[in-house]
């Protein structure tokens, strides 16, 4: 009964490749957020889709493309990946409007050699 | 968003209180002050958040003062599993709002036996 629920826990690939993060939350939110922990463990805004559509996009490279199916997932496509996208990636979820207390994912750890 | 100050680190003694304080001096009179905890290597969790009342929930107390210029997040009785980081985020409430949240550096409470 997890409520926010993020594949792969951990995510090791090569300079260049392409990868993908996925999401999915059983809140009943209507609004999704990708977030990116760096190594000095400053926690950024990437992106934020309210059903299904992209409101918030934090000058984040072209390279990474977030995919709203439907409302509970969301999930982050990445190109090309370089050494400094090595973090961790949290996706999250809330109400729109109102109060929305943000529920967060384990989140993905991904490496990047 | 208004900016928030908090002390790098503190620790206290299990069982003890744990008053972790916060500054928000630019913060505006439609903004909610936020509490999130992160525990090493899980993602964010929700505290608790508050206009201008003081706050309880089962998790902790959350104490703003009259000019609203500063906050203090309350633990009644710290446990070891207490140990993170404790972000006080400043934000914007309701319809319409910008529903990003703005993590700073935090405050990493230290909970001893």
């Amino acid at each position: 009964d997890t409520a926010v629920s993020q594949t792969p826990k951990y995510l090791v690939t090569q300079m260049g490749n392409d990868k993908s993060i996925k999401c999915e939350q059983n809140l009943g939110h209507d609004t999704m957020y990708w977030y990116k922990q760096d190594s000095k463990k400053f926690l950024k805004i990437m992106f934020s889709y309210n059903n299904k559509e992209l409101i918030i996009n934090e000058t984040v490279p072209n390279r990474f493309s977030p995919k709203s199916p439907d409302k509970a997932h969301l999930n982050l496509h990445i190109n090309s990946l370089e050494l400094g996208d090595s973090a961790v990636y949290f996706c999250a979820s809330s109400h729109s409007g109102g109060r929305n207390e943000q529920f967060f994912g384990p989140g993905t750890r991904l490496t990047v050699l | 968003d208004a900016k928030t100050t908090q002390p790098p680190s503190m620790d206290c003694a299990e069982g003890r209180a744990a008053n972790l304080p916060c500054n928000h001096s630019t913060i505006s009179g439609n903004e909610y002050v936020y509490w999130y905890r992160q525990i090493h290597s899980q993602g964010p969790q929700y505290i608790i958040h508050g206009l201008k009342n003081n706050e309880t929930n089962e998790m902790a107390s959350l104490i703003i003062t009259e000019d609203r210029k500063s906050s203090t997040l309350i633990l009644p009785h710290a446990t070891l599993r207490d140990t993170a980081v404790y972000y006080c985020i400043v934000r914007v409430e309701g319809p319409g709002a910008n529903s990003k949240l703005t993590f700073g550096k935090g405050i990493t409470l230290s909970v001893r036996p």
